[in-house]
Parts: C-alpha cells; sequence; structure tokens
C-alpha cells in the first residue's frame, strides 16, 4: 500500500525568504504525485502533479516541485514566500492500476511572518 | 474550470438527527469522494463511488452511508449524527476513462460540521 509522510507538522518563514516543504511516500513503483493548498476556510485547490518525465514540475503560484526516485521525495519549493501563501498544503499519491483514490499526508500548516 | 459545489458551509445538527450532505459537480465526472477533515489526522477518506449508484467504503465509513443516484450529485448520510462527527467534509471528483489514473482530484469548500 503506498503512504505518504510529511514530516514538518508547522513551518513559520518570513515573508520573501524561500520555502521548501518535504513529502516522503511508500510505493513499489513510479507514482503519481500531488501538492495542494488549502487556504483557510476553503477547499483543497491543486498547485501542481507529477505524472513521468521531467522530475522538475512547475505548478501554480510560483511554486515548483522536485521528484527524486532515490530518496522517494517529492519536496515543494518556492524562492520566495509571499504573506498570501500562509495555508495548509498537502502532498498526495497516486497508484498504478486499480480504482485511482489518492493517499493524502497529514499536511504541514505555513505560517507567513510580515 | 471543474466545480464542485457543497450545498452548507456550516452546518449545527443535534445527536441523533439524521443529516444530509449534499454535494455537485458540473463535469461530468465519473468519481466522487467524500472525506473528512480534522486537525493533525489530514484527510480521511469516507466512501467514494466511481459510477451512478455505484460506491465503495473508504478508510472510516462506521457511522456513514452514501447515496448517488445522479452521476453529478453525492451525497453523504449521516444516520444518526452524534458529537465525534463533528468535522470539516470535503467533498471531492475526478475524471475516469482513458486519464483515469491521471485526473487530479477537484474540491468542494467544505462543509463544517457541529454536532451538540
Amino acid at each position: 500500500a503506498q503512504s505518504v509522510t510529511q514530516p514538518d507538522i508547522h513551518i513559520t518563514v518570513s515573508e520573501g525568504a524561500s520555502l521548501e516543504l518535504r513529502c516522503n511516500y511508500s510505493y513499489g513503483a513510479t507514482p503519481y504525485l500531488f501538492w495542494y493548498v488549502q487556504s483557510p476556510g476553503q477547499g483543497l485547490q491543486l498547485l501542481l502533479k507529477y505524472f513521468s518525465g521531467d522530475t522538475l514540475v512547475q505548478g501554480i503560484k510560483g511554486f515548483e516541485a522536485e521528484f527524486k526516485r532515490s530518496q522517494s521525495s517529492f519536496n515543494l519549493r518556492k524562492p520566495s514566500v509571499h504573506w498570501s501563501d500562509a495555508a495548509e498544503y498537502f502532498c498526495a499519491v497516486g497508484a498504478k492500476g486499480g480504482s485511482y483514490i489518492p493517499t493524502f499526508g497529514r499536511g504541514t500548516s505555513l505560517i507567513v511572518h510580515p | 474550470d471543474v466545480k464542485v459545489t457543497q450545498s452548507s458551509r456550516y452546518l449545527v445538527k443535534r445527536t441523533g438527527e439524521k443529516v444530509f450532505l449534499e454535494c455537485v459537480q458540473d463535469m461530468d465526472h465519473e468519481n466522487m469522494f467524500w472525506y473528512r477533515q480534522d486537525p493533525g489526522l489530514g484527510l480521511r477518506l469516507i466512501y467514494f463511488s466511481y459510477d451512478v449508484k455505484m460506491k465503495e467504503k473508504g478508510d472510516i465509513p462506521e457511522g456513514y452511508s452514501v447515496s448517488r443516484e445522479k452521476k453529478e450529485r453525492f451525497s453523504l448520510i449521516l444516520e444518526s449524527a452524534s458529537t465525534n462527527q463533528t468535522s470539516m467534509y470535503l467533498c471531492a471528483s475526478s475524471a475516469t476513462g482513458d486519464r483515469y489514473l491521471r485526473s487530479p482530484l477537484h474540491f468542494g469548500n467544505g462543509t463544517r460540521l457541529t454536532v451538540t
């Protein structure tokens, strides 16, 4: 069975600083990987996804993520954080074969200081 | 853009009441999901449906049931609400077919249910 670990429950950064949110997955083959963002009081919005090919994927709002097979990681990055990026971020993995039900990590809460 | 609409943003119900949470999507998606979100626990899948009248249990189906009579609508039912069902409930949908395993989920804005 697949699983996702987001090691950091909370991350605090200053506005303008760079950001990296960690995500590690467990799955036997190449997974499908996603990052979602949830602003306060809202549902989840897809930031970016990785299916195959280039291991560095670009998403919306200036985010990117890099798939590293050797480390079973799919970390989310942003070079300069804006106050509006304060939100909950979820990593998810989807498996090949059978019904598609993604597995979500527990989320990382991003706090942005002015 | 895909739109997933949950009928209520906030609900307050009493213990023992039967509660209906409604979700409608407008993109002809085959798959629909109900998640529960609690602090520190992330998203937990309650039920999902891959076709009209089809449903499968997720990780935490106890105390819940679902109904999918039309493709665009997926209802979550709490047969007898209890205080431990106080939570945020998120509905989602995704496409299937040739892009079956590649379609991300599209989420509604959630329903915050309080059972007193």
